[in-house]
């Protein structure tokens, strides 16, 4: 069964640039959520998006944006990075409001 | 969404049932309980959720006592592959986000 497809899966950045990370959903899925899991810590909620919109936010700083586009697909864009965006990030897809599907994650390094 | 209590860590014995527990003694009418589970370092996978009735599938069964303030989670015939750090969240059916918190640790052994 076609899974959750998340690029790149590694990502090394320095302080202050830019990261983009992208997000493939399942086949037919209309949403998908963003995660954040720091070393040691759970995954935190970022911010979701229903058909497109923004459905729900959590606690993502100002520095970081999202979308989702016609394709459904979503990319999360972070920009000045500090060494504490140092993550895995996740994403996950739904046919909302049914369980989400994570993905592999894509772990960033900012050094 | 209702605040859950698990036990940080546990042991079973390759083969034998796991059974985790969960508390979530303030969930309310409309919640439901999640379990989900995260093998080190790869994205969390689910494994079942409930309202108020026993659920089965093929992962695993979930028991919710009468008064919903509880619920375990059993792997009936654990493998080593069930090591994982195993979740307990309750959300609204309607719910967006999940709030992962703390977990459960299982180590299965040979």
């Amino acid at each position: 069964a076609a899974g959750v497809i998340q690029s790149p899966r590694h990502l090394i950045k320095e302080k202050r640039e830019t990261a983009t990370l992208k997000c493939y959903p399942i086949p037919r899925h209309d949403t998908v959520y963003w995660y954040q899991q720091g070393p040691g810590q759970d995954p935190q909620f970022l911010i979701s998006f229903y058909e497109k919109m923004q459905s729900d936010k959590g606690s993502i700083p100002d520095r970081f944006s999202a979308q989702q586009f016609s394709d459904y697909h979503s990319e999360l864009n972070m920009s000045s990075l500090e060494l504490g965006d140092s993550a895995l990030y996740f994403c996950a897809s739904s046919t909302y409001p049914e369980e989400q599907y994570f993905g592999p994650g894509t772990r960033l390094t900012v050094t | 969404d209702a605040k859950t209590t698990q036990p940080p860590s546990m042991d079973c014995a390759e083969g034998r049932a796991a059974n985790l527990p969960c508390n979530h003694s303030t969930i309310s009418g409309n919640e439901y309980v999640y379990w989900y589970r995260q093998i080190h370092s790869q994205g969390p996978q689910y494994i079942i959720h409930g309202l108020k009735n026993n659920e089965t599938n093929e992962m695993a069964s979930l028991i919710i006592t009468e008064d919903r303030k509880s619920s375990t989670l059993i792997l009936p015939h654990a493998t080593l592959r069930d090591t994982a750090v195993y979740y307990c969240i309750v959300r609204a059916y309607a719910g967006n986000m999940l709030t992962f918190g703390g977990g459960t640790r299982l180590m299965v052994k040979p």
